[in-house]
């Protein structure tokens, strides 16, 4: 399975962008990487995914390198509601489809 | 997003007994839902998958006699933590998916949505 790996705390200042790195250098081709983060004690909370190309959404912008070792996620202005642990996972896309859950970075937003 | 719940948020028991949490995907029905672990300020231990109508399988050394999951239909999987002990002490979650089916009979499986987790405690 491939794994991830994610800086373990990052700080951003209220209104300026997020970007939150991961690196999943074993990524096999047809594996997606998807965001997730979670809010202290609550169940995580679907962001966004990708297979290849960069993706945008509502809530942030996920950018994919082309050779899909690594991608970022960006928040474009982060609020102090954006505090949480950050999960960038890549799904299994075969047998059970599971999910393998990394350290995540956990983004503390300042006022 | 597709919503899931769980039911009960929070639970404590005394040890030796069985606890069910239920998990319930209230808008879409749930071919495979998910059973994780989550210890304080570390990340969720998958636990166990399971699919409508068949049996879970269970990720390498967690225990299926200690751990009984039922998926009997779409929208609701049980997790059973039987002989519960201080060690069971943990927020258990669980998340739901479902598949869409291409041509040619594909599949395209959809993102897990979450539970808001259930905190366990074992005296």
């Amino acid at each position: 399975d491939a794994k991830t790996t994610q800086p373990t705390s990052m700080d951003c200042a209220e209104g300026r962008a997020a970007n939150l790195p991961c690196n999943h250098s074993t990524i096999s081709g047809n594996e997606y990487v998807y965001w997730y983060r979670q809010i202290h004690s609550q169940g995580p909370q679907y962001i966004i995914h990708g297979l290849k190309n960069n993706e945008t959404n509502e809530m942030a912008s996920l950018i994919i390198t082309e050779d899909r070792k690594s991608s970022t996620l960006i928040l474009p202005h982060a609020t102090l509601r954006d505090t949480a642990v950050y999960y960038c996972i890549v799904r299994v896309v075969s047998g059970t489809y599971k999910y393998i859950f990394g350290t995540g970075t956990r983004l503390k937003v300042l006022a | 997003g597709a919503v899931v719940s769980q039911h009960p948020s929070w639970v404590i028991c005394k040890s030796g007994t069985s606890v069910k949490i239920e998990c319930r995907s209230l808008d879409f029905q749930a071919t495979t839902m998910f059973w994780y672990r989550q210890f304080p300020k570390q990340s969720l231990m998958l636990m166990a998958t399971s699919n409508e109508g068949s049996k879970a399988t269970y990720e390498q050394g967690v225990e299926k006699d200690k751990f009984l999951i039922n998926h009997a239909s779409l929208t609701l999987s049980t997790l059973t933590v039987t002989s519960a002990h201080p060690e069971d002490s943990s927020f258990y979650i669980c998340s739901a998916s479902s598949f869409s089916s291409g041509t040619s009979g594909s599949r395209t499986y959809n993102e897990q949505f979450f539970g808001p987790g259930t905190r366990l405690t074992v005296l």
